[in-house]
């Protein structure tokens, strides 16, 4: 069965650091990748996806995300973080073909101001 | 814009009732989805429903049943709850087929079971 692996369950951040999230997925064949997250109180709201072409995908927000097949990894960064970016984040793989998405659970990130 | 709602964001019930957690979206969307959320374990995936009246189980089924009579609205139903069922229950939908479209999420429903 599919997984999604994120390592990082708390991240704490003082603003202006690089962020860097990771995760790893364990299917072998094609896959859609995405970036949710969850500021506190809101809905669950897309950041990025993948699904073909170039690896390095751009968000909203200043978010970035690399995918690397050889090492089933789609790692989420940001350059600069700030205050506002303390949300929880998601990654999720769809095999395209199924209906199911797959989450990781979750990286709480806080950014200390 | 896409919205999805849910019928209510906090809900207490007492174990043995019977809870209906409603779901609507307003972008015609034929993928419909039940999640529940709980802290470390991230989002699992109850049911989902790509059609009216279609429906199939996802992760965690048991103890769960939904509805879909109408192509916008999809139910979830908790025939007998548990306090193991004590969760956020979120709600997605996402357009038709099984290609690479996002989901979009409704607000969440807190259910505590006492």
């Amino acid at each position: 069965a599919q997984s999604v692996s994120q390592h990082n369950h708390h991240v704490i951040l003082s603003e202006a650091a690089s962020l860097e999230l990771g995760c790893n997925y364990s299917y072998g064949g094609t896959v859609n990748l995405f970036w949710y997250v969850q500021y506190p109180g809101q809905h669950l709201q897309l950041l990025l996806k993948y699904f073909s072409g170039d690896p390095l995908v751009k968000g909203i927000k200043g978010f970035e995300a690399e995918f690397i097949k050889s090492k089933f990894s789609f790692n989420l960064r940001k350059p600069s973080v700030q205050w506002s970016d303390t949300a929880e984040y998601f990654c999720a793989v769809k095999s395209p073909g199924t209906y199911k998405y797959i989450f990781g659970t979750g990286t709480r990130l806080k950014v200390l101001a | 814009d896409v919205k999805v709602t849910q019928s209510s964001r906090y809900l207490v019930k007492r174990t043995g009732e019977k809870v209906f957690l409603e779901c609507v979206q307003d972008m015609d969307h034929e993928n419909m989805f039940w999640y529940r959320q709980d802290p470390g374990l991230g989002l699992r995936l109850i049911y989902f429903s790509y059609d009216v009246k279609m429906k199939e189980k996802g992760d965690i089924p048991e103890g769960y049943s939904v509805s879909r009579e109408k192509k916008e609205r999809f139910s979830l139903i908790l025939e007998s709850a548990s306090t193991n069922q004590t969760s956020m229950y979120l709600c997605a939908s996402s357009l038709p087929g099984t290609a690479y479209y996002e989901q979009y999420f409704g607000p969440g429903t807190r259910l505590t079971v006492t």
